[in-house]
C-alpha cells in the first residue's frame, strides 16, 4: 500500500544532543510537509517542500533544519533539542501533480508521526 | 486571536448519540474545510473536506460550513465506541508558489461509551 512512512516512532535524545527524524512516502507526492504537534495542541506547520524548493514558516525556529534528497525521502534535523522541543511530529505529502481536476483538492496524508522526548 | 478556535473536550457521549462538534475560524483566506480524525499515538487521517458554505454527508458523518459566520461542524450520528478519538479541524489556504496550508484547530477529544 502507498504511504507515508516515519521512523523512529519514539526518539529520546538529549539537551543540545542533534536528532535527525525521517520521513519517507510512496505515493510519490512532489510537495512534503513537517507539522510539529505538542500535547494537547494542534499540529503546526514548521516547513514544507515543492518539489525541491524549500519554504520556511516565518515562526519557525532557526533551531530546525530539513532536507529532502530526493521525491520520497524528507529529514528533520534538530541541531540543539531544548526540553520545548519535545512533542510529536508528523510528516505529511501532498501531490499538486492535480490542480485543476475538479475532483481534486490536494489532500495532504499524514505519516504516523514520530514522538520526540528531550531529557 | 487564534486562527481556529476549536473546544478541546473531552467530550463523553453514550453509545448511539448524535454528537456536534464545531470550531471558529477568522482568515478569509481560508478556501477547503476539513476535519481529520486521530487516534492515540497516531497522524491525523481525513474524514470529510468541503468547499463552499452548505452540508455534505458521508455515511454517518455530516461537515457543515457557514462562510458569512466562520464556523464549521461535524456531525456524527449513531455514535461507536470506535469513534471515540480526537477530532481535528483544519482549514486550508494555498501558498503562492504551490502547496497548500493547513492551520488546525487544537482538536477535541471524543469519547463515546457502551
Amino acid at each position: 500500500d502507498a504511504m507515508v512512512i516515519q521512523n523512529p516512532r519514539y526518539q529520546v535524545t538529549q539537551f543540545g544532543k542533534p536528532v535527525t527524524l525521517s520521513c519517507s512516502q510512496t505515493l510519490n507526492h512532489n510537495v512534503m510537509y513537517w507539522y510539529q504537534q505538542k500535547s494537547s495542541q494542534a499540529p503546526k506547520l514548521l516547513f514544507h517542500y515543492y518539489d525541491k524548493d524549500f519554504n520556511n514558516e516565518a515562526d519557525t525556529p532557526d533551531n530546525f533544519q530539513s532536507r529532502r534528497p530526493n521525491t520520497s525521502f524528507c529529514f528533520l534535523d534538530i541541531r540543539s533539542p531544548g526540553l520545548g522541543d519535545a512533542a510529536m511530529y508528523l510528516c505529511a505529502t501532498s501531490s499538486e501533480r492535480l490542480a485543476g481536476v475538479p475532483s481534486s483538492y490536494n489532500e495532504q496524508f499524514f505519516g504516523p508521526g514520530t514522538r520526540l522526548t528531550v531529557l | 486571536q487564534k486562527e481556529v478556535e476549536q473546544d478541546p473536550g473531552p467530550l463523553s457521549v453514550p453509545e448511539g448519540a448524535i454528537v456536534s462538534l464545531n470550531c471558529t475560524y477568522s482568515n478569509s483566506a481560508f478556501q477547503y474545510f476539513m476535519w481529520y480524525r486521530q487516534y492515540s499515538r497516531k497522524g491525523p487521517e481525513l474524514l470529510m473536506y468541503t468547499y463552499s458554505s452548505g452540508n455534505k454527508e458521508d455515511g454517518r458523518f455530516t461537515a457543515q460550513v457557514d462562510k458569512s459566520s466562520k464556523y464549521i461542524s461535524l456531525f456524527i450520528r449513531d455514535s461507536q465506541p470506535s469513534d471515540s478519538a480526537t477530532y481535528l479541524c483544519a482549514m486550508r489556504e494555498r501558498f503562492t508558489g504551490g502547496g497548500n496550508k493547513l492551520t488546525f484547530g487544537t482538536g477535541t477529544q471524543l469519547k463515546v461509551e457502551l
